[in-house]
């Protein structure tokens, strides 16, 4: 089976710009999570979704991000403006249901300049 | 509230150490336990877990062990190999929530 997808794996952009980051869940998969790592802050939860609809978004850092859920098989996650703080990996997850295992996609390492 | 605290590190080893890696948790109630491992470059991936107490999780030569007495599930591994060499998340399922509560993790360098 496929595992998560995520695209771009790297991206490199100026100051200002949007960035997309997309995400493919796990197919039959209920939760999807978008997490960020950096050296400073380690593992942050940014948001989570279940069934399509966000449960949780408390950790998005500011309104400068949104992410949506169309549907049960693709997610984005949007920085508009982009800054060189959101400089990081963004993982994208999913899990069958509450308490099981959450696996990862292999990250989308941004870059701003 | 509800949290992981796992040791911090970085921990150096030499090939063949032991090795023990602290993880405790806060919980009303028993969640489902879990260590993942996240190798340079990559995503996270589960190593193991354990759903109940007393339960053993084990795979690649670590084992955890829930202990409810001490809200405990330390990461062991008898005889390190440099290919171990990794950050390793301690992690707690969030109950209703869905979601997966990690530690900050522990960066291991395993030197041959």
């Amino acid at each position: 089976d496929a595992g998560v997808i995520q695209s771009p794996r790297h991206e490199v952009t100026e100051m200002g710009q949007e960035v997309t980051l997309r995400c493919k869940p796990i197919s039959g998969h209920d939760y999807l999570f978008w997490y960020r790592q950096t050296m400073m802050r380690g593992l942050e939860l940014l948001i989570y979704f279940n069934n399509n609809v966000p449960i949780d978004d408390s950790g998005m850092p500011e309104d400068r991000f949104s992410a949506k859920m169309p549907n049960a098989s693709f997610s984005t996650l949007k920085i508009q403006p982009s800054e060189p703080r959101d400089s990081a990996v963004y993982f994208c997850a999913s899990s069958r249901s509450t308490g099981n295992t959450i696996y990862f996609g292999e990250g989308s390492w941004l870059t701003v300049v | 509230g509800d949290s992981v605290t796992q040791m911090e590190g970085p921990v150096t080893l030499s090939e063949e150490a032991f090795l023990t890696i602290n993880c405790t948790y806060t919980a009303t109630g028993y969640p489902s336990l879990f260590w993942y491992v996240q190798y340079p470059g990559e995503g996270l991936q589960l190593l193991l877990k354990a759903t109940k107490a007393d339960d053993k999780g084990s795979n690649k030569g670590f084992e955890a062990t829930y202990r409810k007495e001490t809200t405990s599930f330390h990461l062991e591994k008898g005889s390190v190999q440099v290919s171990d060499s990794a950050v390793y998340f301690c992690a707690r399922d969030g109950g209703s929530q869905g979601n997966l509560i990690f530690g900050k993790g522990t960066k291991l360098s395993v030197k041959p």
